[in-house]
């Protein structure tokens, strides 16, 4: 079984600013990487994926992913009151069954 | 486009007693998957189905029974809950091709055993 793992507390970040969480993962054979959102009270929804190693970016969003290193980070550019939810990470374990870390709030003060 | 849809969203038992909680999805995805939410643990896999008729155990898997005999539907059942089996529980599709680990959720079933 494939742990992910998101130890950062709650993240309070100025609108405007930018949120950057990190998630690390345990097995170095991983091969693919996503981002859940999930606002409070709501289900997951998708908004980053990454395969290759270095940065992709989907408009105010940029996934960074280091398989030497093991970890995976999100950036929120320009951080909006609407961006304030729960960020999982996840980890395919095979046959799109995912693994997820228990998740970063998000919190983007006006 | 309905989607992926449970029932019920909300559900009251007791200990010992039997629940099921229905997955229904339109867009006929191969995989489904049912996860359960709890504070401290993130979402857990209970179980997962690759096509009808084919289903195999996740993390959590004990105290959970599930089947697939159509590929639009995948319920899960408890045969005797427990207090422990208070949580918040997901079903998930996915197309099996695309991107893969790309899942729809569906809007949760909040189960409280008493």
């Amino acid at each position: 079984q494939k742990e992910v793992e998101q130890n950062s507390g709650p993240l309070s970040v100025p609108e405007g600013a930018i949120a950057s969480l990190n998630c690390t993962y345990s097995d170095r054979g991983s091969q693919s990487f996503f981002w859940y959102r999930q606002y409070s009270g709501k289900s997951p929804e998708l908004i980053m994926f990454i395969y290759s190693n270095g940065d992709k970016e989907d408009g105010r969003f940029t996934a960074q992913l280091n398989k030497a290193s093991q970890y995976v980070s999100l950036l929120i550019r320009d951080s909006q009151p609407s961006d304030s939810a729960t960020y999982l990470c996840a980890v395919n374990n095979g046959n799109n069954r995912l693994a997820f870390g228990k998740g970063n709030q998000v919190v983007v003060i006006p | 486009d309905a989607g992926i849809t449970q029932s019920p969203r909300y559900k009251i038992t007791e200990t010992g007693r039997q629940v099921t909680l229905m997955c229904h999805q339109t867009w006929s995805h191969s995989y489904m998957f049912w996860y359960r939410q709890d504070l401290g643990h993130g979402l857990r896999l209970i179980y997962y189905s690759a096509a009808a008729d084919i289903t195999d155990k996740g993390e959590v898997p004990d105290g959970y029974v599930v089947s697939r005999s159509k590929t639009e539907n995948f319920p899960l059942t408890l045969e005797s809950a427990t207090r422990s089996q208070t949580s918040v529980y997901f079903c998930a599709s996915s197309k099996g091709t695309g991107i893969p680990g790309e899942l729809f959720f569906g809007e949760g079933s909040r189960l409280t055993v008493l």
